[in-house]
């Protein structure tokens, strides 16, 4: 059962306007969200994270909106900009009511192409 | 610091050796994962160590596989008699947490990508 859903795996943005990615969970016990970006060869770098007493956290370009009740999140990024052009993973994790590894269950990813 | 290291960063071996990785965490945290990704897939947990102790081990990890942090810092994941079925990316991942850390996220090595014949 996949419980961190990324439903589009790809998604096509002209440079300079919002790109906004999806990412739905069905595990009530997360209760912090992080998004990373991968390139190719690379591994996951990480991007901005969400505590569940927030619902929206920004970081420059990106900002992560959190819906707990339709189990929700987005990453919005303004202004697109080629170099963000990668594959962009949800992730999740229970800290608050975990075990305590705060180990991170993540979605399929989405690809993300920014067009010039 | 450069930041997570993993080596190899390509292995390519035949069905039933064994094989080893290692990892070097950030120099300064104290917690160490391992993850394995597959083609489409996000990175899957494996296993996950607090200093030298592992603490906590996925249902993915079958009892080919062994990871060990001997002295808390670096690490080493073997897979003992591979299978087709173990070509993956194998991601480690390292972060800091004490009581006054405000933070949670894991910071991941660039990989190392394994091909079983």
């Amino acid at each position: 059962d996949q419980q961190v859903k990324q439903n589009s795996p790809s998604l096509s943005v002209q440079e300079g306007r919002i790109s906004i990615l999806n990412c739905d969970y069905t595990n009530s016990m997360f209760d912090y969200f992080l998004w990373y970006k991968k390139y190719p060869a690379e591994g996951p770098t990480f991007l901005i994270s969400i505590s569940s007493i927030k619902d929206k956290n920004e970081d420059g370009r990106f900002t992560v909106f959190l819906n707990k009740s339709a189990k929700h999140l987005s990453l919005h990024i303004v202004p697109s900009q080629p170099g963000d052009s990668a594959v962009y993973f949800c992730a999740a994790s229970q800290i608050y009511s975990g075990a305590g590894s705060y180990q991170l269950t993540f979605g399929k990813g989405t690809k993300l192409s920014v067009i010039p | 610091d450069t930041g997570v290291s993993q080596n190899p960063r390509h292995k390519i071996t035949k069905r039933g050796q064994n094989v080893t990785f290692r990892c070097d965490p950030i120099s300064e945290h104290n917690r160490l994962y391992w993850y394995r990704q597959t083609l489409g897939q996000g990175p899957e947990f494996l296993t996950y160590f607090q200093n030298e102790a592992q603490l906590e081990k996925s249902r993915l990890l079958s009892d080919r596989f062994s990871a060990e942090r001997p002295k808390g810092s670096f690490s080493t994941l073997e897979i003992q008699r591979t299978e087709q079925g173990d070509s993956a990316m194998y991601l480690c991942a390292s972060s800091f947490r004490d009581s006054y850390s405000p933070s949670y996220e894991q910071y991941f090595g660039p990989g190392t990508r394994l091909t079983v014949t």
